[in-house]
């Protein structure tokens, strides 16, 4: 499986747009890369997932660049609840291909 | 339905001591794991399993042992417990390995060896 970099913190102020970058420039052609988030030492939360195009949904916007070599998680408006650690991971499917392996993630601090 | 439930959620062995911890996913997921958090670091995966009957090894699986004799159950064993063993269990099921489905992780067994 390819390999990702996350910046190890990033802050942001609460309201303001938080950009996560992630680089995985070894990604295949068929690896999807997927966001999850753990707050506070709780079970990691799925947060959104591409191929190739972007994506949007409740939670996030996900911006993967046309070389597909990196990413950017976008949360539009952040709060004090979006404080936890953002994990970018790069996933092809089936079998032990199919294993989210997990980094140190982006610890992003909100603040007031 | 619960989703993925862990249990216990706290734990204390004392060294030498084996215990199972039990998880249990309710939404007819084909991929169970194992992973384990140790304190400021990420998840590292112990086990995992594509389907009842079969499970395979992940990054750190000494000291451990799993089984998946049914679809909805994915217990790892502890045998013999060591201090390096202290530290957070996540379990975690998924429909497929990849290809566009979400993994739903439990919320987690903190467990201590003294």
């Amino acid at each position: 499986d390819a390999k990702t970099t996350q910046p190890p913190s990033m802050d942001c102020a609460e309201g303001r747009a938080a950009n996560l970058p992630c680089n995985h420039s070894t990604i295949s052609g068929n690896e999807y890369v997927y966001w999850y988030r753990q707050i506070h030492s709780q079970g990691p939360q799925y947060i959104i997932h591409g191929l190739k195009n972007n994506e949007t949904n409740e939670m996030a916007s996900l911006i993967i660049t046309e070389d597909r070599k990196s990413s950017t998680l976008i949360l539009p408006h952040a709060t004090l609840r979006d404080t936890a650690v953002y994990y970018c991971i790069v996933n092809r499917p089936g079998g032990s291909q199919g294993n989210l392996i997990f980094g140190k993630g982006t610890k992003l601090s909100v603040k007031p | 339905n619960a989703g993925v439930t862990q249990t216990p959620k706290f734990r204390i062995l004392k060294i030498g001591q084996s215990m199972t911890l039990q998880c249990a996913q309710d939404m007819n997921h084909n991929y169970m794991y194992w992973y384990r958090q140790d304190p400021g670091m990420g998840l590292k995966l112990i086990y995992y399993s594509v389907g009842a009957g079969i499970t395979d090894k992940g990054e750190v699986p000494n000291g451990y042992n799993v089984s998946r004799s049914t679809t909805e159950d994915f217990p790892l064993r502890l045998e013999l417990a060591a201090p390096s063993q202290t530290s957070v269990y996540f379990c975690a099921s998924r429909r497929t390995g990849g290809e566009n489905t979400e993994a739903f992780f439990g919320q987690g067994t903190r467990l201590t060896v003294v």
